[in-house]
């Protein structure tokens, strides 16, 4: 079993609804966990982070953790075309030199 | 602030040539990295180093070397050039704060250079 998994998509979705994307992993270790956006031809940018369980909410953006579950989940509400991009979890333990892992990314397309 | 510059942005090299990809950052991080990212592979990571002067293997290292002289700068080498690193490659550095009982590291990304190797 990979220790990231995340479904690669296309997830095609018309404008303004509310967008789910996920991630499983497999180690109950990982602390902190994390989405990142990347738009086409560009670098991964840090959108949003959690520590633990719970929800955090930016925005349209929340993310929630479930590690009862090892299932993580990011929510886009109100989507734009401007959403259009890859997603990509990520998740690390809690010691400072402790390796990012991340997944293998959501392709997502809001269509007007 | 540039944030995390990468130069070239895109290069063609043929099997068996040499080239250094050069990743700056002007924000004062002690951590810095080298990634790949192929279709359907996700990020991998290649080498990293924890500070000036130091550099550890990371998933996928063979191929590549790498050097860090100066804080700023994260050099990455193929010495010999193989078609299998044909890829677009990365560069991140990063700051780690106090985050409940742990660290949250926060890494930034550089633009990528698009390397084919023929």
């Amino acid at each position: 079993q990979k220790e990231v998994e995340q479904d690669p998509g296309p997830l095609s979705v018309p404008e303004g609804a509310i967008v789910s994307l996920n991630c499983t992993y497999s180690n109950s270790a990982f602390q902190y966990f994390m989405w990142y956006r990347q738009y086409s031809r560009k670098g991964p940018e840090l959108l949003m982070y959690t520590y633990s369980s719970g929800n955090k909410e930016d925005g349209r953006f929340t993310a929630q953790v479930d590690k009862s579950s090892k299932y993580i989940s990011l929510f886009i509400r109100d989507s734009q075309p401007s959403d259009s991009a890859t997603y990509l979890c990520a998740m690390t333990y809690m010691n400072r030199d402790d390796k990012i892992i991340f997944g293998k990314g959501t392709r997502l397309h809001i269509l007007p | 602030n540039a944030g995390v510059t990468q130069t070239p942005k895109f290069r063609v090299l043929k099997t068996g040539q040499s080239m250094t990809l050069l990743c700056a950052q002007d924000m004062n991080h002690e951590y810095m990295y080298w990634y790949r990212q192929d279709p359907g592979m996700g990020l991998r990571l290649i080498h990293y180093s924890v500070g000036e002067g130091t550099t550890a293997k990371g998933e996928v290292p063979d191929g590549y070397n790498v050097s860090r002289l100066k804080k700023q700068n994260f050099l990455l080498g193929l010495e010999s050039a193989a078609p299998s690193q044909t890829s677009v490659y990365f560069c991140a550095s990063s700051y780690s704060q106090k985050s409940g009982t742990g660290y949250q590291e926060t890494q930034y990304f550089g633009p990528g250079t698009r390397l084919l190797v023929l």
